[in-house]
């Protein structure tokens, strides 16, 4: 089975903390690709970054940062220093061809992040 | 470079009524999704064209969805006749190809209630 789980339905903190997001996923698949997605209130999804199987380097853009670990199935996200405008609810994603699947993605169900002046 | 567009962003109809969405994607995508998002979980896929042939639709309630991408551009998501369940956002998204490295790009969604 494929599946995505996002253990925090939601976290609130203040201003310039620290916040990790969480993200477990699972699959047969030894290709897979792992993404993040951001949704602010207007609604609409926007990509933060993509990461393949095959590429266990964390990465660092800005004040986010990201920590991949197959051995525990977990692409985790960090915001440093957080801002109010981070406040969102965020996605982690998975893709493969498992299945015949044709790569399309499964949704965790998104943590919302409140970030608090 | 002009994202998805999508309308309209907000409809209400009562139940037993027919809606339409339709969406436009990135100029030069040839692989274009429909997911429906309900409150509180993550999008979920209804139907995938890769140009205008269907790639993959096991997702979709064929009994009241119905979805098409004429010339293999514009798509419109047809629900007849819609059920209080329906009540979601539809986002439409688009991304060069079917391929699991492509990046897919949203449109804002369309907010549907459903009374």
């Amino acid at each position: 089975a494929q599946k995505v789980t996002q253990a925090q339905t939601e976290i609130s903190v203040v201003e310039k903390e620290d916040v990790t997001l969480d993200c477990v996923y699972e699959t047969r698949d030894t290709t897979y690709y792992l993404f993040w997605y951001k949704q602010p209130p207007s609604g609409e999804l926007v990509f933060l970054i993509r990461r393949n199987s095959f590429d266990e380097q964390n990465e660092i853009s800005g004040r986010y940062s990201w920590n991949f670990q197959k051995s525990t199935s977990s692409f985790n996200f960090t915001i440093t220093a957080s801002q109010v405008v981070d406040s969102a609810v965020y996605f982690c994603a998975l893709r493969t061809n498992y299945g015949g699947s044709q790569g399309n993605l499964i949704f965790g169900k998104g943590t919302k992040l409140s970030v608090k002046p | 470079e002009a994202g998805v567009a999508q309308s309209p962003r907000y409809k209400i109809i009562e139940k037993r009524q027919s809606v339409a969405f339709w969406c436009n994607p990135i100029s030069g995508h040839a692989t274009l999704y429909w997911y429906q998002q309900i409150l509180g979980q993550g999008p979920k896929l209804l139907i995938q064209f890769q140009n205008n042939g269907v790639v993959d639709d096991s997702q979709l309630p064929k009994d009241r969805f119905s979805a098409e991408r004429l010339k293999g551009v514009d798509s419109t998501l047809k629900i007849q006749p819609a059920k209080l369940e329906d009540s979601a956002v539809y986002l439409c998204a688009s991304s060069l190809g079917g391929r699991e490295h492509y990046e897919q790009y949203f449109g804002p969604g369309t907010r549907l209630t459903v009374t």
